[in-house]
């Protein structure tokens, strides 16, 4: 009955490569959330996404794309992965988008590893 | 930018109340102060969160000063499990944002 799930928990490739990493969550959140925490352990927001509305960090590259198929689903899609995409992403979710008493729900997070 | 500052790490006692504090001098009227931390090897987890008053619920409690320009949890009997970096967030309002993490304090219980 886990709360905000990630696939996969590992996931090692070669640079070049197409993946994808998938978020689902079972709280009836309207609110998802993508996260990147870097080999110095700084977590930096990648994107947030409220009933279809999607809300891009600025310092992201456009190889980063999310696509939720459902309110419960965000997934991350990465092309043309690099060196610098290593690092460990973390899923989120929350009941309203934007609104300031409103927490954040994490997932386990998904260990990257580009070759 | 994180709009907070915390010390890198701290040390506490097992069994002994723990007390992280937190600087947030440019915190406006309508952000609250949120409080997040995370053990190793997992994602984060919300602890606490308060605006003017001071919180307490079953994890820690909030203590906000009057000026809200700074604030302090305190967990009552710190365990080993404790052990995490600890996140104090001020909150940006607007939008379906994200939460906007700053370095955070390396909470290290000794048993």
């Amino acid at each position: 009955d886990t709360a905000v799930s990630q696939t996969p928990k590992y996931l090692v490739t070669q640079m070049g490569n197409d993946k994808s990493i998938k978020c689902e969550q079972n709280l009836g959140h309207d609110t998802m959330y993508w996260y990147k925490q870097d080999s110095k352990k700084f977590l930096k927001i990648m994107f947030s996404y409220n009933n279809k509305e999607l809300i891009i960090n600025e310092t992201v590259p456009n190889r980063f794309s999310p696509k939720s198929p459902d309110k419960a689903h965000l997934n991350l899609h990465i092309n043309s992965l690099e060196l610098g995409d290593s690092a460990v992403y973390f899923c989120a979710s929350s009941p309203r988008g934007g609104v300031s008493t409103d927490t954040q729900y994490f997932g386990p997070g998904t260990r990257l590893t580009v070759l | 930018d994180a709009k907070t500052t915390q010390p890198p790490s701290m040390d506490c006692a097992e069994g002994r109340a723990a007390n992280l504090p937190c600087n947030h001098s440019t915190i406006s009227g309508n952000e609250y102060v949120y409080w997040y931390r995370q053990i190793h090897s997992q994602g984060p987890q919300y602890i606490i969160h308060g605006l003017k008053n001071n919180e307490t619920n079953e994890m820690a409690s909030l203590i906000i000063t009057e000026d809200r320009k700074s604030s302090t949890l305190i967990l009552p009997h710190a365990t080993l499990r404790d052990t995490a970096v600890y996140y104090c967030i001020v909150r940006e309002g607007g939008g379906a944002d994200g939460l906007t993490f700053g370095k955070g304090t390396h909470l290290i219980i000794q048993p």
